[in-house]
């Protein structure tokens, strides 16, 4: 079983709509998460980190779940420009290493 | 430098031939971290640098990959040997904390080798 594991899609969207994912991680000692961004050819961007409490940040709401051990990415309101990869990232053990779930693609189309 | 710089940004290798891939992270930046990336994934952890130590490279796929950053803050990747399922891309990231805010870093553009 991967780390970090994520839903490939693509989830295929119109203009306007809400859309939700989910990443499921396996450490449970896990302490830190974020969410990235990747458009085609481009590297990963920070979109945003996931706080226990969760975090909100505009359209794009994250959540943590500790006890199901998963944390999602809630988008309001799509808009085209949003369409991309959506990568989960997890972090753990003493050295605090990353570990990239494999993206989940989103298609925004009007 | 304003981010952190990747170079080459393509390199085509032909089989057998070494590499090196060189990062220029964001000045500061005491962590830095290489990745590959291949098509339809995520990016694969390789190996991680506190300033000039290599704190872990359990992600290395094989000994004909060496990573050094000397002075703490240009780095080189090199792969000796090249092989076809070494063609990937290879970002690195820096970051300025070694703590819990570790995922939050910077990534380059990547260096996309293409080995045939």
């Amino acid at each position: 079983r991967k780390e970090v594991e994520q839903d490939p899609g693509p989830f295929n969207v119109p203009e306007g709509a809400t859309v939700a994912f989910n990443c499921t991680y396996s450490n449970s000692a896990s302490q830190s998460f974020f969410w990235y961004r990747q458009d085609c050819r481009k590297e990963p961007k920070l979109l945003m980190s996931v706080y226990s409490s969760g975090n909100e940040d505009g359209r794009f709401t994250a959540q943590l779940n500790r006890a199901s051990q998963y944390i999602s990415l809630l988008i309001r309101d799509s808009k085209l420009s949003d369409s991309a990869t959506y990568l989960c990232v997890v972090s753990s053990g003493g050295s605090y290493i990353p570990t990239f779930g494999r993206g989940t693609s989103l298609i925004v189309h009007p | 430098g304003a981010g952190v710089s990747q170079s080459p940004r393509y390199k085509v290798a032909k089989r057998g031939q070494d590499v090196a891939l060189r990062c220029d992270p964001i000045s500061g930046h005491v962590s830095l971290f290489w990745y590959q990336q291949a098509l339809g994934q995520g990016p694969e952890f390789l190996t991680y640098f506190q300033n000039e130590a290599q704190l872990d490279k359990s992600g290395l796929p094989s000994d004909r990959f060496f990573a050094e950053r000397p002075e703490g803050s240009v780095s080189t990747l090199k792969i000796q040997r090249t092989q076809q399922e070494d063609s990937a891309v290879y970002l690195c990231a820096s970051s300025l904390g070694t703590g819990g805010d570790l995922g939050a870093y910077t990534f380059g553009s990547g260096t996309r080798l293409t080995v045939v």
